[in-house]
């Protein structure tokens, strides 16, 4: 089986970086997820780490360290269209399954 | 490219009665998986389908089943609904299981209201 943990809320400012951080245990491993979700509205993929270290990709960055099962996604120069639910998921090793997290919901306020 | 299609977005059903939600994937996509979005629970995996064949099934009675086309489309069905199966279905298609990051793509969900 699999359990994911990550804050249930996070609140930030406009402009600022906040880290949301997630932890993992699991029978097998074969990467993680980061997925934003607006209310109402489905997740998007924001990005996949499977080895170890950070992958950026604009605004957004995830770290990965498999040693520790934990990962966390970077939010720098927050905007509001930044407030939103992320959702932390790992597939396990031999399926495509994904076993998600509750997600974290950040509030960016002016 | 259209992306994952999802009907019907709303629907209102009273316990005891069945509810089928149909899902099509982004075109070229073979891999379809159905979860469920609830408030308390986040997303939890119903399903996943490939090649008409399920591949994997999540902790879920019998009475939530599913089925894959041969064009890829998917159908979930829940029987005997109860007042809990009310949450956001959401169905998510990638290329193919086993190809590198394999990303799911989310449709807009069907949300399930029991009365």
């Amino acid at each position: 089986g699999q359990n994911i943990d990550q804050p249930t809320e996070m609140t930030a400012t406009e402009g600022a970086i906040v880290q949301i951080n997630c932890t993992y245990q699991t029978s097998g491993f074969n990467g993680l997820f980061w997925y934003q979700q607006h209310a109402g509205e489905a997740p998007t993929f924001l990005s996949y780490n499977v080895l170890d270290g950070l992958e950026e990709k604009g605004r957004f960055s995830s770290f990965l360290s498999r040693s520790k099962g934990y990962s966390y996604l970077l939010l720098k120069e927050l905007q509001m269209k930044d407030s939103a639910s992320y959702l932390c998921a790992v597939r396990d090793r031999g399926y495509s399954t994904l076993t998600f997290g509750k997600g974290t919901m950040l509030l960016v306020s002016p | 490219k259209a992306g994952v299609t999802q009907t019907p977005r709303y629907l209102i059903k009273t316990r005891g009665q069945q509810v089928t939600l149909s899902c099509s994937p982004i075109s070229g996509h073979r891999s379809v998986s159905w979860y469920q979005q609830t408030p308390g629970q986040g997303l939890q995996f119903l399903f996943e389908y490939f090649s008409e064949t399920q591949r994997n099934k999540g902790n879920f009675p019998g009475r939530f089943s599913g089925r894959q086309f041969s064009n890829s489309r998917s159908e979930m069905n829940v029987s005997t609904l109860e007042l809990g199966d009310s949450a956001l279905y959401l169905c998510a298609s990638s290329l193919a299981p086993s190809l590198g990051a394999n990303v799911l793509t989310f449709g807009a969900g069907s949300r399930l209201t029991v009365l």
